[in-house]
């Protein structure tokens, strides 16, 4: 799995877009970017992913860089509950060692 | 339906002893896997599986043993605790990819204490 970098902290206001930027400089072509969070001590839960093409969901839009070295998680209309850590992975698509590789995340505080 | 189910949720042990901690899904999913988190740290996967009878080691996998004898349960053993394997430990399963739809879930954790 390609390595991501994310920043450890971010804030944002009650009602504003939260946007969570992630690094992925080595990601290779079959390496898909998911995202996940974790609120407070439960498991982590999905909220999106992509390969080349933006996507969006009911939680989330992603955009990915066209070379696919950085994307970046918007949270549109973010809420108290939107308070946890965010997970940006990159890995493949399936086979026999597929597996999902976690690093520290960004813990993005949504501040009222 | 249940989803991850992971038994028991709190356990303390002690130095030395064993126990298994099972992870149940009703989902159909071919992998599964199982993490621990440590404060302030991200997870990390211990072993897993992509199919029924077999397993592979993750990053951290010394101190532990697993087994899929059935499609949908994982079990993580700990044959002699050890205080540093005091953590939560999360299970979780997906699909095989299918037009990108490998979505992992999650249990809710077992906070694991060895005194």
């Amino acid at each position: 799995d390609a390595k991501t970098t994310q920043p450890p902290s971010m804030d944002c206001a009650e009602g504003r877009a939260a946007n969570l930027p992630c690094n992925h400089s080595t990601i290779s072509g079959n390496e898909y970017v998911y995202w996940y969070r974790q609120i407070h001590s439960q498991g982590p839960q999905y909220i999106i992913h992509g390969l080349k093409n933006n996507e969006t969901n009911e939680m989330a839009s992603l955009i990915i860089t066209e070379d696919r070295k950085s994307s970046t998680l918007i949270l549109p209309h973010a809420t108290l509950r939107d308070t946890a850590v965010y997970y940006c992975i990159a890995s493949n698509s399936g086979g026999s060692n597929y597996k999902l590789t976690f690093g520290k995340g960004t813990l993005l505080t949504v501040n009222p | 339906n249940a989803g991850v189910t992971q038994t028991p949720k709190f356990r303390v042990l002690k130095t030395g002893q064993s126990m298994t901690l099972l992870c149940a899904q009703d989902m159909n999913h071919e992998y599964m896997y199982w993490y621990r988190q440590d404060p302030g740290m991200g997870l990390r996967l211990i072993h897993y599986s992509v199919g029924e009878g077999t397993t592979a080691k993750g990053e951290v996998p010394d101190g532990y043993n697993v087994s899929r004898l059935k499609k949908q349960n994982f079990l993580l053993g700990l044959e002699s605790a050890a205080p540093s394997q005091t953590s939560v430990y999360f299970c979780a399963s997906s699909s095989p990819y299918r037009q990108g739809n490998t979505e992992a879930f999650f249990g809710q954790g077992t906070r694991l204490t060895v005194v």
